[in-house]
């Protein structure tokens, strides 16, 4: 009962460096998203897929690029890190756009 | 532009009494809205949702949620409140693309 599932839980980076957030979900969903949460920020929306083939920006999508590999597949990529991006990562899913989002466990990532 | 604000970043309650934590939403069109918890180092955990219908909602840890729409409100309720809900709790309402734009969290800290 994995649900959505984010690698790796924690990281650090210095700046410059580039990596990858990857996530995948088991629940055969359509719809997935990154959100990043900064303290008393909330949750804000990166990048999402609407659907397989499909990415859209969100509020805050400069630096970060995404793809949606395949159904189960959409990974989050920071192709050279800046301490404005140390944050939490979340990634989530839904079976459609009206749907409950599902959220995983979280990716603490810090640029140093 | 939909938007959410969250009245209050922390409130402080004792164990067994009870608590609001306030929402206000901004929308001209049809709204969905959420709530969900977060437990320290974790992810978010739908507690209760509006889509349509009755006005007052329940959810899971015996929270409950009144949506008011003359009011533009979705402030969420428990009667009596326990150490194991001291958590965050983001307010969010869905856009018609489906993503989720958050509140910035009320931070519920259960005092013995």
């Amino acid at each position: 009962n994995a649900g959505v599932t984010q690698t790796p839980k924690f990281q650090v980076l210095k700046t410059g460096q580039s990596m990858t957030l990857q996530c995948a979900q088991d629940m055969n969903h359509n719809s997935m998203y990154w959100y990043r949460q900064d303290p008393g920020m909330g949750l804000r929306l990166i990048y999402y897929s609407a659907s397989e083939g499909t990415t859209d920006k969100g509020e805050v999508p400069n630096g970060y690029n995404v793809s949606r590999l395949n159904k189960r597949e959409f990974s989050l990529r920071l192709e050279s890190a800046a301490p404005s991006q140390t944050s939490v990562y979340f990634c989530a899913s839904s079976l459609s756009v009206r749907d409950t989002i599902y959220f995983g466990e979280g990716s603490w990532l810090t640029v140093v | 532009a939909q938007s959410v604000t969250q009245l209050d970043s922390q409130v402080p309650v004792f164990e067994e009494a009870p608590v609001e934590l306030r929402c206000n939403y901004s929308s001209s069109v049809s709204v969905y809205l959420f709530w969900y918890v977060q437990y320290p180092n974790q992810g978010l955990q739908l507690l209760l949702k509006y889509l349509s219908g009755s006005t007052l909602v329940k959810g899971i840890n015996g929270f409950e949620a009144e949506f008011n729409k003359s009011q533009t409100s979705f402030h969420l309720r428990k009667p009596s409140v326990h150490i194991s809900d001291t958590a965050e709790y983001f307010c969010a309402v869905r856009r018609s693309q489906g993503n989720l734009i958050f509140g910035k969290g009320t931070k519920l800290s259960v005092k013995p």
